[in-house]
């Protein structure tokens, strides 16, 4: 089953604009990571934010998690076409003894140029 | 560093037909996951190796999949025999000791399997 759920489901902005993307979830979880897929490609990762963390930022990308909330949401600044793409955030839970990761169903990003 | 392989890139039987999926891991990686992405929806895990050990295969549908990773390096998924739902991409991914929420998984670029 999924974990997450991805807001919104798609999202086209124009570049140079800001894209934000939200992630909700149901359980707990011990961390949380974003990747990015592009069409017909695998997933790179983006970003780990832990459980115990409330932001982080990586060059362009900034992740907040509220884990009171149940949700964390992922802000590209000053996006460029080469950022269109899938993203999908994953939770780290454990469960039945092992750590996993559980990924929503993803956000569809297009950039216009 | 050389990336995450995975043979072949795509594959269209018939249903009810056999097929294997092949990937090779990150050199040094302990941990292997085979994960299945249904078209616009994100990845599910199948089935978790450490080392040559299955560590979680509780996803797996194992009445026609099975999955093996011997030596503790390589692995096959099979599909015995397909069904129509099984249409969809087949991604392989490693990480260095498995403790999958702390640590980057590193995914190869997938097998899009398409059952007729």
């Amino acid at each position: 089953s999924q974990q997450g759920e991805e807001d919104p489901q798609a999202l086209s902005i124009q570049e140079g604009e800001n894209a934000t993307m939200n992630c909700s979830y149901k359980t707990s979880i011990n961390n949380l990571q974003w990747y990015r897929q592009n069409s017909g490609r695998g997933l790179v990762h983006l970003i780990l934010i832990r459980s115990n963390e409330r932001e982080k930022h990586s060059g362009r990308l900034r992740v907040t998690l509220d884990t009171s909330k149940k949700s964390s949401s992922l802000l590209i600044t000053a996006s460029r076409a080469a950022d269109t793409a899938s993203y999908f955030c994953a939770t780290d839970r454990t469960q039945g003894g092992s750590e996993k990761l559980v990924f929503g169903k993803g956000t569809k990003l297009t950039v216009n140029p | 560093e050389a990336g995450v392989a995975q043979s072949p890139r795509y594959k269209i039987i018939e249903k009810r037909q056999s097929v294997a999926f092949w990937c090779n891991p990150i050199s040094g990686h302990a941990t292997l996951y085979w994960y299945q992405q249904i078209l616009g929806q994100g990845p599910k895990l199948l089935i978790q190796f450490q080392n040559n050990g299955v560590v979680d295969d509780s996803q797996l549908p194992k009445d026609r999949f099975s999955a093996e990773r011997l030596k503790g390096v390589d692995s096959t998924l099979k599909i015995q025999p397909a069904k129509l739902e099984d249409s969809a991409v087949y991604l392989c991914a490693s990480s260095r000791a498995g403790r999958g929420g702390l640590e980057t998984q590193y995914f190869g670029p997938g097998t899009r399997l398409l059952v007729l």
